[in-house]
């Protein structure tokens, strides 16, 4: 079975610097991957895709398959930044089914 | 444009009673429907999906049951809740052929 594993529960950095949320999967077959976020009062919303490869708000995330990595990275975290993120995956051919992690807090201090 | 209406927000119930979570979708046809669980410091579980009026998917056996009596409603059901059924519940919707799923609001359900 799929699993998605994020480490840290709780993530605090000081603005101005690099983030790296990590997220790690275990999937025999070819996976699609995603990070979702939760602003403070807001709905859980995609963040991005691994096969879009763009940068969103500053994060980007590449898919390592040899290390079984989907990491979220920002070089420079922001306060706006703060905020619950999960990392998804969807199965090939899994009827568009996800299993998320259990979600790191990031916390940005000025 | 697409949205996704979720209700009630919040919700307490004492053991034993029913419930009826609804969610609906608007601006797209024949939505994929999702209804997810989330216990504290726990990640989203899939509880049930739908690809179409009256077919539902269930992920985990439990004390709940879903239904799709129309092309964009998904109900979450109980005939008796457990405490254990405490949580936060999410409906989300996709298109048809996949791709990133969208959320509601969520429902806070509280068991006494």
């Amino acid at each position: 079975a799929q699993r998605v594993t994020q480490p840290e529960k709780l993530l605090s950095v000081f603005k101005g610097a690099p983030v790296e949320l990590k997220c790690n999967y275990s999937y025999s077959g070819s996976p699609e991957l995603f990070w979702y976020v939760q602003y403070s009062r807001q709905r859980l919303q995609l963040l991005l895709r691994h096969i879009s490869r763009e940068s969103i708000k500053g994060f980007t995330a590449d898919l390592n398959k040899g290390e079984t990595s989907f990491h979220l990275k920002k070089p420079f975290a922001q306060e706006e930044d703060s905020a619950m993120y999960y990392c998804a995956l969807n199965k090939a051919g899994g009827g568009n089914k996800l299993t998320f992690g259990t979600g790191t807090q990031l916390k940005v201090e000025l | 444009s697409q949205t996704i209406h979720q209700w009630p927000a919040t919700l307490v119930q004492p053991v034993g009673s029913p419930l009826s979570l609804e969610c609906t979708v608007e601006g797209t046809s024949n939505p994929n429907l999702y209804w997810y669980r989330q216990a504290a410091g726990r990640g989203l579980q899939l509880l049930f999906y739908s690809v179409g009026i009256g077919q539902i998917s269930s992920e985990v056996p439990q004390n709940l049951s879903a239904s799709r009596p129309q092309d964009r409603q998904f109900i979450l059901s109980s005939k008796k809740l457990l405490l254990s059924d405490s949580g936060f519940y999410l409906c989300a919707w996709s298109v048809p052929r996949g791709g990133p799923q969208h959320f509601g609001d969520g429902t806070r359900l509280s068991i006494l």
